[in-house]
């Protein structure tokens, strides 16, 4: 079975300050990816990041950071700079590599950026 | 063209309605997914199909009912629902469900039974 944890339920800053969202998973699968999606007020859930469990290469993208550590079972998103506009819940979520895709989702952080 | 689209934005219907909701990708993905999320929760997954075939039921109440019409839509049938399946109703694709590329979503539609 597989179980995603974000044990943060929402975080509040300031526009400019560095935030980083926790994500742990649990799976007993040897491969598996793992994913971060984004959903603003609007409903639509927005792809970020796909991370192949093969691959702990950290990645980096604009603003948006990623820090993936099988040792510990973590795939941590970090957001430098904050913008109102990242203000959203964010899903990290866990699919095995057999079978079919099925998603588990962790329950979401929901994160306030204020002016 | 990496869009997912649903029609309608939102819905209200009454408990003896019928209605449907539509899904549409042109990605050329070979699954389709619906999802339902209520707030503040993750989306929970309804049904998968593969190749036009439903492969996935999760135990959905039949006044939910799917159909897969061809490669590029899926619908969502609604009949006699309760006040409790007032939710947001996510559509998704994928390139095939063993694919591990990740699952693009569609805007949702907000559906209200009153």
């Amino acid at each position: 079975a597989q179980k995603v944890t974000q044990a943060q339920t929402e975080i509040s800053v300031v526009e400019k300050e560095d935030v980083t969202l926790d994500c742990v998973y649990e799976t007993r699968d040897t491969t598996y990816y793992l994913f971060w999606y984004k959903q603003p007020p609007s409903g639509e859930l927005v792809f970020l990041i796909r991370r192949n469990s093969f691959d702990e290469q950290n990645e980096i993208s604009g603003r948006y950071s990623w820090n993936f550590q099988k040792s510990t079972s973590s795939f941590n998103f970090t957001i430098t700079a904050s913008q109102v506009v990242d203000s959203a819940v964010y899903f990290c979520a866990l699919r095995p590599n057999s079978g079919y895709s099925t998603l588990t989702f962790g329950k979401g952080t929901m994160l306030l950026v204020s002016p | 063209d990496t869009e997912v689209t649903q029609t309608p934005k939102h819905l209200v219907m009454g408990m003896t309605n019928k209605k449907s909701l539509k899904c549409e990708q042109h990605m050329g993905h070979r699954a389709m997914y619906w999802y339902k999320q209520k707030a503040k929760k993750p989306p929970e997954l309804m049904f998968v199909y593969s190749y036009e075939k439903l492969s996935i039921n999760e135990s959905v109440p039949s006044r939910f009912s799917p159909e897969c019409p061809n490669s590029s839509l899926l619908n969502l049938h609604l009949h006699a629902l309760q006040p409790e399946d007032s939710a947001l109703y996510l559509c998704a694709s994928s390139q095939t469900v063993e694919g591990g590329r990740g699952q693009y979503f569609g805007p949702g539609t907000r559906l209200t039974v009153t």
